[in-house]
């Protein structure tokens, strides 16, 4: 198994330009979710979904959407980027629809810096 | 609402040094409580976990106990090693989110 991958490593945008991080998972878990790492505020979730076709927002989802059109893949979409968004951003999937208890494996991250 | 605050670091200590990494809670309903550690460069790894009040988690050397009268989660470990240099992360699981500490660095000297 590869369990969670993500792609690219590094990414470097534009103020105001699109990009998708892709999130690929092949432990057929239910839950998978998107969050963000910042200096000094560990990890804040942006979006989750708890099977294909299901997705909820987190903590800090402005300006960034999601979709899960199958098991494996959980892609995350800036619309239009912004300083604000450069982060170091982990996707991450879990057994279970709910995360009590279950076990969340992290892909290795996505570097983005907007400029 | 439900959130996570934990010591800040970094820690420094010497090799086979006694470890505490304070955390607490806040939280609604009866959430789910995690250590995750992340080392340079990669993802966050689970740690250890505990369900419930009172259950005790442990993995590697460390433990972890959810106590609910004192919203905390603290981590321990008696003798740290060089290898374990790393930052930990508190975290809480509730109603399909994770909440997470801001973390905290340790640094072993050996």
């Amino acid at each position: 198994n590869a369990g969670v991958t993500q792609t690219p490593k590094f990414q470097v945008l534009k103020t105001g330009q699109s990009m998708t991080l892709q999130c690929a998972q092949d432990m057929n878990h239910e839950y998978m979710s998107w969050y963000r790492q910042d200096p000094g505020m560990g990890l804040r979730l942006i979006h989750y979904s708890v099977g294909a076709g299901i997705t909820d927002q987190g903590e800090v989802p402005n300006g960034y959407n999601v979709s899960r059109s199958t098991t494996e893949d959980f892609p995350l979409r800036l619309l239009s980027a912004a300083p604000s968004q450069t982060s170091v951003y982990f996707c991450a999937s879990s057994q279970s629809g709910s995360v009590d208890g279950y076990e969340q494996y992290f892909g290795p991250g996505t570097r983005l810096t907007v400029t | 609402g439900n959130s996570v605050t934990q010591m800040e670091g970094p820690v420094t200590l010497s090799e086979e040094a006694f470890l505490t990494i304070n955390c607490t809670y806040t939280a609604t309903g009866y959430p789910s409580l995690f250590w995750y550690v992340q080392y340079p460069g990669e993802g966050l790894q689970l740690l250890l976990k505990a369900t419930k009040a009172d259950d005790k988690g442990s993995n590697k050397g460390f433990e972890a106990t959810y106590r609910k009268e004192t919203t905390s989660f603290h981590l321990e470990k008696g003798s740290v090693q060089v290898s374990d240099s790393a930052v930990y992360f508190c975290a809480l699981g509730n109603f399909n989110k994770f909440y997470f500490g801001s973390g905290t660095k340790l640094n072993v000297k050996p």
